[in-house]
């Protein structure tokens, strides 16, 4: 069974800093780019960081650029996001997620049209 | 950046009807359009990407259409299980990518 659990969350001061895991399991994890999407309380999804394959390439949405760091360790099949000063603003569920690659070579981003294994969400609270 | 509206935010309907929901990107994005859905508690679930390819094991009632900037999302006969919020998401600048607004599917 293709499957993603995600670890890490809990609570944490303002500033503080957090490391979320994201343990996949059912398909050949170095394969696919990895995305990490967020949802603060009552809101929308927003895309947070993706990575490649390969862990090559990084990137990162502007609002946690500078503070976040995506990495992952495809010996062991998991993907992390480090998490450090983090804001009442980084609140909310974060999600993993394995790219969807189709039609082509899973190492070039334009063969990717969505997201289709999710996690089930770990929750991050930043509170004094 | 690429935005994405979605119209309606809020939609009321009833069972068996059908609904559409329209995402307008603020440029082209070809193809690169995928479709959500989710409920309360739940991770999201992908229903339909590349603009109009239905995911595997997901019901031939939900469809997709559109490219470059209009999109919509359709269910053809509404279930007691499809009501839930709706999100697009586009791709075109992946892996930097963003979602629309969302949409909730509520019952009449």
């Amino acid at each position: 069974e293709v499957q993603l659990v995600e670890s890490g969350g809990g609570l944490v001061q303002p500033g503080g800093s957090l490391r979320l895991s994201c343990a996949a399991s059912g398909f050949t994890f170095s394969s696919y780019a990895m995305s990490w999407v967020r949802q603060a309380p009552g809101k929308g999804l927003e895309w947070v960081s993706a990575i490649s394959g390969s862990g090559g390439s990084t990137y990162y949405a502007d609002s946690v650029k500078g503070r976040f760091t995506i990495s992952r360790d495809n010996s062991k099949n998991t993907l992390y996001l480090q998490m450090n000063s983090l804001r009442a603003e980084d609140t909310a569920v974060y999600y993993c997620a394995k790219g969807l690659c189709s039609g082509g070579s899973c190492s070039l981003w334009y063969y990717y049209y969505g997201m289709d294994v999710w996690g089930q969400g770990t929750t991050v609270t930043v509170s004094s | 950046d690429i935005q994405l509206t979605q119209s309606p935010s809020f939609l009321s309907a009833s069972v068996g009807d059908r609904v559409t929901i329209t995402c307008r990107a603020s440029q082209g994005i070809s193809s690169y359009l995928a479709w959500y859905q989710q409920k309360p508690g739940k991770a999201p679930k992908l229903l339909i990407y590349a603009a109009s390819t239905l995911q595997s094991g997901v019901p031939s009632r939900f469809s997709g259409s559109g490219s470059g900037t209009e999109f919509t999302l359709t269910i053809s006969s509404l279930q007691p299980e499809d009501f839930a919020t709706y999100y697009c998401q586009q791709l075109n600048s992946y892996p930097r990518s963003t979602f629309g607004q969302g949409t909730r599917l509520e019952i009449k």
